[in-house]
């Protein structure tokens, strides 16, 4: 199985400003899942990065607040603009191998924004 | 995708089996059922996956009704360290629509 890691594991940040998480892959996978995971809550998925195009947004998240790039088969990074305390939540990267049908998911970024 | 149903919480003894169950009442021809845990403060683990026969790995087992429209995820010995948020989704079997949904799931507290 893929093996992701995320940077930064943990963040504290003030409102207003912009944090940008990085996604990294051990092997070229064909698709990346960015999720939102609020305190309490289930996972929401945010977007699914496309590799090489824009990254494709699920109802109530846009690009502006959620910019994400995916340069190429085992990267990506999501950046979480003009911060609020609303956006404190755990933010999860996940992969989808070629032929092997089965995602998995980096270990989260913890952000909490005062 | 179709909607899935699950008990938000389950008590099991230690060393017995944890049998979590998943309604999936509306799930089409070419929609798998697959499970997934969160363990505290960790990302979700690919748990097992299935279409309509049983399943096996080393990690649980997954029993299908006939007509697919509920599952069992099985946990023959629990241990403290399967205490988990447990997952039951269902998606399409294939690279083309990967994503996954999660609903609520059951909270697993396996105790001594």
């Amino acid at each position: 199985s893929a093996v992701i890691s995320q940077k930064p594991s943990r963040d504290i940040c003030q409102r207003g400003t912009s944090l940008t998480i990085q996604c990294q892959v051990d092997s070229q996978v064909t698709m990346m899942f960015w999720y939102r995971q609020q305190p309490g809550q289930s996972l929401t998925l945010i977007a699914t990065a496309n590799q090489g195009s824009e990254a494709t947004y699920e109802s109530g998240f846009v690009i502006d607040k959620f910019p994400i790039s995916r340069p190429n088969l085992t990267f990506s990074t999501l950046t979480v603009s003009n911060m609020s305390p609303e956006d404190s939540s755990i933010y999860l990267c996940s992969a989808l191998e070629p032929h092997q049908e089965t995602q998995y998911f980096g270990p989260g970024t913890r952000l909490l924004v005062l | 995708d179709a909607k899935t149903t699950q008990p938000p919480s389950m008590d099991c003894a230690e060393g017995r089996a944890a049998n979590l169950p998943c309604n999936h009442s509306t799930i089409s021809g070419n929609e798998y059922v697959y499970w997934y845990r969160q363990i505290h403060s960790q990302g979700p683990q690919y748990i097992i996956h299935g279409l309509k026969n049983n399943e096996t790995n080393e990690m649980a087992s997954l029993i299908i009704t006939e007509d697919r429209k509920s599952s069992t995820l099985i946990l023959p010995h629990a241990t403290l360290r399967d205490t988990a948020v447990y997952y039951c989704i269902v998606r399409p079997y294939s690279s083309n629509t990967g994503k996954l949904i999660f609903g609520q799931g059951t909270t697993l507290q396996v105790k001594p």
